[in-house]
């Protein structure tokens, strides 16, 4: 089945700094989206973005779907940024959600 | 883009027993999808739910220790049965409304002592 990597497993930053996250997929898919899950553990929409560059406030992502992967930059992190951020796929011809590996972020002020 | 209502939100449960987590959608979705995270790990599908079907389940997962209700269009139960220590995890539902990409409730963290 496909696999879905994310790179790096964990990331620590001090307030104010910036970071890429990147998600690898073996396989072509569907569609793409990137999640934060908080230390409460609520998974939030972030991008959901198949292809192409999207931008919301700090946050912004692209995704080359021909190259198969996806990134997600974080500008000027705040503490409220930490938790988990997982990429999603979505393949074709299935309603199935795969999800990687996982980045966790702490931001110390 | 939809809106679930996942309940309920944590909970502590004795080995052996069965607990139901119920997940209310507030628009109409063809499927509703559950999900399982494990400490520490990323997330598993277990069944997709159709309603008026049965869910399909995934590799690993069976209808006897996980099984799912679909009375309609925009409500699911999930059942933890018979639970051990190894089942403490978050368990979510998700729905995809078309478009927008998938949605998630707030999720369930269980406990089991």
């Amino acid at each position: 089945g496909i696999q879905v990597e994310q790179s790096p497993p964990d990331l620590i930053l001090q307030e104010g700094a910036n970071s890429t996250l990147r998600c690898n997929f073996s396989d072509s898919v569907n569609n793409l989206q990137w999640f934060h899950q908080n230390p409460w553990g609520q998974l939030i929409n972030l991008f959901y973005i198949p292809s192409g560059t999207k931008q919301n406030g700090r946050l912004s992502a692209t995704t080359v779907a021909t190259e198969r992967y996806s990134l997600l930059y974080i500008s000027s992190s705040q503490t409220t940024d930490s938790g988990v951020y997982f990429c999603a796929v979505e393949l074709y011809n299935t309603d199935k959600l795969i999800f990687g590996t996982g980045t966790r972020l702490q931001v110390f002020p | 883009s939809a809106v679930i209502s996942q309940k309920p939100s944590r909970d502590i449960c004795q080995r052996g027993t069965s607990l139901t987590i119920q997940c209310q959608v507030d628009s109409q979705v063809t499927m509703m999808f559950w999900y399982r995270q494990q400490p520490g790990q990323s997330l598993t599908l277990i069944a997709t739910a159709n309603q008026g079907s049965e869910a399909t389940y995934e590799s690993g997962f069976v209808i006897d220790k996980f099984p799912i209700s679909r009375p309609n269009l925009t409500f699911s139960t999930l059942t933890v049965s018979n639970m051990s220590p190894e089942d403490s995890s978050i368990y979510l539902c998700s729905v995809d409304p078309g478009g927008t990409g998938y949605t998630f409730g707030s999720g369930t963290r269980l406990t089991v002592v």
